[in-house]
């Protein structure tokens, strides 16, 4: 499988929890992308790697999220003391150095009870 | 913000050519008119980009207003696995800008 892997589809947590999920982005994609979607809204942007580089961080992303591409591989991206509000769909995408278009994860629908 | 304007649904007879319309007055002459499709519970798929020239591949064809102030998809025979959101977005080559700004988009529902 070539595509955009991401583990695990579905989490249920309760409210305080940390959850962290993965990402394995295409293995000759050096640009690895975070965004979050919630119910009837297209994909927010929330961070992105270049490599093992965090390059930019939105303001979506408060102080209890945090993400990670150590190796310049894979990347993981964890919520720490999750609120309700954090239920949404995380869908992770890579894309080459050159060249065009994102390839997306089937995402990561996290619910937080 | 969203720089895109696009209907909110649509519907499609399966079998026919779907169009989807997409306004972006706003575009700057470096940025590409991406399309991309959501179907339901799966990540978004590219479909096609272009700058200036229509452009066609396997999925769809896109229509680009020579003013680059709006564009249309053509999905040409329509199938019932096209029923998906479809994106309309900007994006600049290369650089830092690397952003996918996305609105709501179109539900295109095809119908049997």
């Amino acid at each position: 499988d070539t595509g955009v892997s991401q583990d695990p589809r579905h989490k249920i947590t309760k409210r305080g929890q940390n959850v962290t999920f993965r990402c394995d982005p295409i293995s000759e994609h050096n640009r690895l992308y975070w965004y979050r979607q919630t119910l009837g809204q297209g994909p927010e942007f929330l961070t992105y790697f270049q490599n093992e580089a965090q390059l930019e961080k939105s303001r979506l992303l408060s102080d209890r999220f945090s993400a990670e591409r150590p190796k310049g591989s894979f990347s993981t991206l964890e919520i720490q003391r999750t609120e309700q509000g954090d239920s949404a769909m995380y869908l992770c995408a890579s894309s080459p150095r050159t060249g065009h278009g994102y390839t997306f994860g089937s995402g990561t629908r996290l619910t937080v009870v | 913000d969203a720089k895109t304007t696009q209907p909110t649904s649509m519907d499609c007879a399966e079998g026919r050519a779907a169009n989807l319309p997409c306004n972006h007055s706003t575009i700057s002459g470096n940025e590409y008119v991406y399309w991309y499709r959501q179907i339901h519970s799966q990540g978004p798929q590219y479909i096609i980009h272009g700058l200036k020239n229509n452009e066609t591949n396997e999925m769809a064809s896109l229509i680009i207003t020579e003013d680059r102030k709006s564009s249309t998809l053509i999905l040409p025979h329509a199938t019932l696995r096209d029923t998906a959101v479809y994106y309309c977005i900007f994006q600049r080559s290369g650089g830092s800008n690397y952003k996918l700004t996305f609105g709501k988009g179109t539900l295109l529902t095809v119908n049997p």
